[in-house]
């Protein structure tokens, strides 16, 4: 089966602790991308990556921080300087980073303890 | 910014009608990109149209594009009770793509 998973699916943060998101895929593509999206909105862009060893900052990018180490991999870690991490979060893949479209996977539910 | 905004916010409709779902935008972009988010799930891709298209189909959905007025908009025909689902539109410019705040639809049997 090609496709993005992420785990776990839900994950619970205590204040002051790092976190970090898995997201797989072996669908070969190049880009990778990390989104944030809170109830009732749309998404924000946090982080993403075109290629492996380079990543840029999205448009939400404080507080969080990533890596791209291998091309099927692009963990997200949620830091304690994130104040309000409580979100849904989703991980998207593309092919390339232009004018692509892009595979979303099933999402990671962060809650605050 | 290019961001797109739908419209209207949320659309209750009965089985069987069309649903049209709008979206407008503010800068010139590259393609416009329809995405459904199934309540707590990843986004799915729908249809992508470029900017030198008008029109696309696929299967019931129909979207197009009017650069001029720098809109889109999706038509669902003969709407099912599994369309119920939030659907976003969302820019590509020349770097990232960015979306909407969404739709939320509700198909009624």
């Amino acid at each position: 089966d090609g496709g993005i998973t992420q785990s776990p699916k839900y994950l619970f943060r205590k204040e002051g602790q790092n976190v970090t998101l898995s997201c797989e895929q072996n669908l070969n593509h190049d880009a990778m991308y990390w989104y944030r999206q809170d109830p009732g909105q749309g998404l924000r862009l946090i982080y993403y990556s075109q290629i492996v060893n380079d990543f840029q900052k999205g448009d939400i990018a404080e507080g969080y921080s990533v890596s791209r180490e291998k091309k099927e991999s692009f963990p997200l870690t949620v830091t304690s300087a994130q104040k309000n991490p409580t979100a849904f979060y989703l991980c998207a893949s593309s092919r390339d980073g232009v004018q692509e479209t892009q595979y979303f996977g099933p999402g990671t539910r962060l809650l605050v303890l | 910014s290019q961001q797109g905004e739908e419209d209207p916010q949320a659309l209750s409709i009965q089985e069987g009608e069309n649903a049209t779902m709008n979206c407008s935008y503010k800068t010139s972009i590259n393609n416009l990109q329809w995405y459904r988010q199934n309540s707590g799930r990843g986004l799915v891709h729908l249809i992508l149209i470029r900017s030198n298209e008008r029109e696309k189909h696929s299967g019931r959905l129909r979207v197009t594009l009017d650069t001029s007025k720098k809109s889109s908009s999706l038509l669902i025909t003969a709407s099912r009770a599994a369309d119920t689902a939030s659907y976003f539109c969302a820019t590509q410019g020349a770097q990232k793509l960015v979306f909407g705040q969404g739709t939320r639809l509700t198909i009624n049997p």
